[in-house]
């Protein structure tokens, strides 16, 4: 069974610094995908990144980018030029290719980020 | 269109009693997930219904719950006979077939007492 991995249960950064958050991840699969989503308190899951395991580029969204190293099954997201609005829990997920069933996510159990002014 | 919708927002309920709760996707989304958070752990999937149908289960689906989407619009979650450890965030998602993002809903807080 897949399963993902967040060892940073507690992260923190000072706001215009830049930070990253740890994600491993287990899968016997070639093909899948990889997300990272924010949870601010009280507020809904949103997506910021996602990977597909056949790219081989890293994903970038404006100051998210993510460092897939498939081998090594890590996904780490870099947040550059942090805002007090980055404040939130963070969450790392896998899910199974599309066609496949099984689709849904697996996440990890999060790494809660402050920002401080 | 303004995202999928949960209803109700927050549910406190004694032990034992049933409870239900609503989830109406996106509108042209045909897959919609049911997961549940625990404070402080990440969601956790229960059910999937592609269309109408519910095509996944998870073990964690006790026999006292129960998911249905009756026309492959909204659908409901009930719980029957609440117990102290059914106490979490009940979360709803929904993606179009072929899509691999998931949107979510706002969650609904259930409290057991």
């Amino acid at each position: 069974a897949q399963t993902v991995t967040q060892s940073q249960p507690e992260m923190s950064v000072q706001e215009a610094e830049t930070v990253t958050l740890s994600c491993t991840y287990d899968t016997s699969e070639s093909d899948y995908y990889l997300f990272w989503y924010k949870q601010p308190p009280s507020r809904q899951m949103i997506l910021v990144i996602r990977q597909e395991a056949y790219k081989q580029q890293n994903a970038t969204e404006n100051r998210f980018s993510v460092n897939f190293q498939k081998a090594a099954k890590s996904f780490s997201l870099k947040i550059s030029d942090s805002q007090l609005g980055d404040a939130a829990m963070y969450f790392c997920a896998y899910r199974t290719p599309l066609n496949q069933a099984g689709t849904a996510l697996i996440f990890g159990k999060g790494t809660t980020l402050s920002v401080s002014s | 269109d303004t995202g999928v919708s949960q209803d109700p927002r927050h549910k406190i309920t004694k032990r034992g009693q049933n409870v239900t709760f609503r989830c109406d996707p996106i509108s042209e989304h045909n897959r919609l997930y049911w997961y549940r958070q625990t404070l402080g752990q990440g969601p956790e999937f229960l059910t999937y219904f592609q269309n109408e149908a519910q095509l996944e289960k998870s073990r964690l689906l006790s026999d006292r719950f129960s998911a249905e989407r009756p026309k492959g619009s909204f659908s409901t979650l009930e719980i029957q006979r609440t117990e102290q450890g059914d106490s979490a965030m009940y979360l709803c998602a929904s993606s179009l077939q072929g899509n691999a993002e998931a949107f979510f809903g706002q969650g609904t807080r259930l409290t057991v007492v």
